[in-house]
């Protein structure tokens, strides 16, 4: 069973405008999200998290919002860029300092940004 | 000067038989990962080991055996392949045991015929 989904396999947006990819979790036990990017070839690198004390973590163009209540969080990006393209996986913890720091990863989400 | 790197990049063998593939990090992270990217794509933890000691095994067969030198390599070895085992293998690091934020290798594609 998966803890952790990403419905969306893939999406394409146009250059400039908003991306969002959304992640849903099973697990009311999590409580460290992240956000990772992958690209072809490459093993996946991080990008953003946020802890479940929070419901918004922003760092430049790429803003997480999370819905405890909902068990759903969703990654923003924008403006795209052609340079986002990449898989982006939505992963989850139990808990910062846990004591075995086990990430439980979605399937992944396909951003394809188009110029 | 790449942080996380996995030899080798591509692997192909036939069933049966043993292989090995190596990861070193060069980060001074005390725990390292190796994790499964099966067809599906699904990214699942294996193993993880922290100051060369095992933490998790998550019901690995035990054709699987990890082995950590020093708390810098985490090497996996795999017995007896199985059509099943090909996949993508992806170790990574974290300074700490529990620190989220993981740091991955290239990665490993694994065929076996």
């Amino acid at each position: 069973d998966q803890q952790v989904k990403q419905n969306s396999p893939s999406l394409s947006v146009q250059e400039g405008r908003i991306s969002i990819l959304n992640c849903d979790y099973t697990n009311s036990m999590f409580d460290y999200f992240l956000w990772y990017k992958k690209y072809p070839a490459e093993g996946p690198t991080f990008l953003i998290s946020i802890s479940s004390i929070k419901d918004k973590n922003e760092d430049g163009r790429f803003t997480v919002f999370l819905n405890k209540s909902a068990k759903h969080l969703s990654l923003h990006i924008v403006p795209s860029q052609p340079g986002d393209s990449a898989v982006y996986f939505c992963a989850a913890s139990d808990g910062y300092g846990g004591s075995q720091g086990n990430l439980i990863f979605g399937k992944g989400t396909k951003l394809s940004v188009k110029p | 000067d790449t942080a996380v790197s996995q030899t080798p990049k591509y692997l192909v063998t036939q069933m049966g038989n043993d292989k090995s593939i190596k990861c070193e990090q060069n980060l001074g992270h005390d725990t390292m990962y190796w994790y499964k990217q099966d067809s599906k794509k699904f990214l699942k933890i294996m193993f993880s080991y922290n100051n060369k000691e095992l933490i998790i095994n998550e019901t690995v067969p035990n054709r699987f055996s990890p082995k950590s030198p020093d708390k810098a390599h985490l090497n996996l070895h795999i017995n007896s392949l199985e059509l099943g085992d090909s996949a993508v293998y992806f170790c990574a690091s974290s300074q700490v045991v529990g620190d989220n934020e993981q740091f991955f290798g290239p990665g490993t594609r694994l065929t076996v015929l």
